[in-house]
């Protein structure tokens, strides 16, 4: 199975900071990766697919970079409501497999 | 929009089966663009997908479960179910139906659209 590594694996950061979470992959996936951000006692939903595509109603603060085995996802003005955790997604490779998430959490 | 709804008991002992349906609102799985999945969360093994179907009847698993996974869909019924057997403590999780994306475009193996979740424990 291709590994996804994120990191960190916590951040903390405040409102109006531009942050960035890492997502690596143990083999080239080329950009089939996802993001997801999941609230406490919620689904993941979705972010972003094809490591730069943003779902429909996302917030353009919110982009994603990255080709073959490392990918970021960047929010370049922290909002309130994105403090959550992120998990990144592999899907080039069966069988897909997740990152362990980062919590980023308020200061 | 479409949901997804899990159902299913919460509680399941050791050595025994457990089994959960997704329901799809507002919608149909007969969709020969997507298939429909599992995926479980538990905080010593993350997010791991379980299997997935199309409306074919065509199933997927994952090799670390596939012996003790099986998958079936009813379209009529919009429902796709999960069933694992010979469970233990490590089966505990959140368990999620998940709308696969659409195969035509690569998005095979992506999420789009999650079920709420659904905790089971197993213990006796």
């Amino acid at each position: 199975d291709i590994q996804m590594t994120q990191s960190p694996s916590s951040l903390s950061a405040s409102v109006g900071d531009r942050v960035t979470v890492t997502c690596r992959a143990s083999q080239g996936i080329r950009i089939d990766l996802g993001w997801y951000q999941q609230k406490p006692g919620k689904a993941p939903e979705r972010l972003i697919y094809a490591t730069s595509k943003l779902q429909s109603g996302v917030p353009t603060r919110f982009s994603g970079s990255g080709s073959g085995t490392e990918f970021t996802l960047t929010i370049s003005s922290l909002q309130p409501e994105d403090f959550a955790t992120y998990f990144c997604q592999q899907y080039n490779t069966f069988p897909p497999t997740f990152g362990q998430g980062t919590k980023l959490e308020i200061k | 929009q479409m949901q997804l709804e899990e159902s299913g008991p919460g509680l399941v002992k050791p050595s025994e089966t457990l089994s959960l349906i997704c329901t799809v609102v507002a919608t149909s799985v007969s969709s020969t663009r997507n298939h429909w999945g599992w995926i479980r969360q538990s905080p010593g093994k993350g997010l791991e997908w379980i299997g997935n179907i199309d409306n074919s009847g065509r199933v997927e698993y994952n090799p670390s479960l596939e012996s003790r996974v099986t998958v079936s869909v009813e379209m009529s019924m919009r429902q796709w179910s999960l069933r694992l057997t010979s469970v233990t403590a490590a089966d505990t999780a959140v368990y999620y139906c998940a709308r696969q994306g659409d195969v035509a475009y690569g998005y095979k193996y992506y999420f789009d659209y999650w079920g709420q979740g659904i905790r089971v424990t197993v213990s006796s």
